[in-house]
């Protein structure tokens, strides 16, 4: 049964600081990963998609790497906003379409 | 991406009643699925919905609690049934619209409490 292990499970950081969120999981078998930022009481938006045969996707300050091998991915958050706190969810999953959660990293960006 | 549209967004409802969550795709999908996420914890997938056949539960999750209904291949309905406090989440709705390279997108959530 897949695990994910995201952590820290919570930050806090000054505007402007660029931060790595990290997520693990325990097969390695999986076809993508994708993670998704939730605000309070909301639904997930989709951030980024990694391909199992990508090591990585960029998409405006935020990069992700996926090491499929080691059961790990980053995501990396550039010059970071007060509009960027919320909860971050990394995602794999398998050929069943089945997504696997991990609970997240709650980051607080502070002005 | 596909978007798609949930409600009611949130609700409060008396325990014993019975509370059905919609969703509607704005494109064709072939399986929708439904998650429960409890307070303070992550997502927990209900089933996978199939157009055309009964839905698939995960284990720990029943039909009698948590009908799905899947009429056609942009929408689809989940009950929770006979609720208590215990079944205060948020619920969300998901589909995956062009294969596994195209990733997930989800609704946008409703948040249910039971007094």
């Amino acid at each position: 049964k897949q695990e994910v292990t995201q952590i820290p499970a919570a930050l806090s950081v000054p505007e402007g600081e660029n931060l790595v969120l990290n997520c693990s999981f325990t097969d390695s078998a999986i076809y993508n990963l994708q993670w998704f930022r939730q605000d309070p009481g909301k639904g997930l938006t989709s951030l980024l998609l990694i391909q199992s045969s990508q090591r990585e996707q960029t998409s405006g300050r935020l990069n992700a790497s996926l090491d499929k091998s080691s059961g790990r991915s980053t995501l990396y958050i550039a010059a970071s906003q007060p509009g960027d706190s919320a909860t971050y969810l990394c995602a794999p999953y398998d050929s069943n379409y089945k997504l696997t959660f991990g609970k997240g990293t709650l980051l607080t960006v502070n002005p | 991406s596909a978007v798609i549209s949930q409600k009611p967004s949130r609700d409060i409802c008396q325990r014993g009643t019975s509370l059905t969550i919609q969703c509607q795709v704005d494109s064709q999908v072939t399986m929708m699925f439904w998650y429960r996420q409890q307070p303070g914890q992550s997502l927990t997938l209900i089933a996978t919905a199939n157009q055309g056949s009964e839905a698939t539960y995960e284990s720990g999750f029943v039909i009698d609690k948590f009908p799905i209904s899947r009429p056609n291949l942009t929408f689809s309905t989940l009950t929770v049934s006979n609720m208590s406090p215990e079944d205060s989440s948020i619920y969300l709705c998901s589909a995956n619209t062009g294969g596994f390279n195209y990733g997930y997108t989800f609704g946008s959530g409703t948040r249910l409490t039971v007094v």
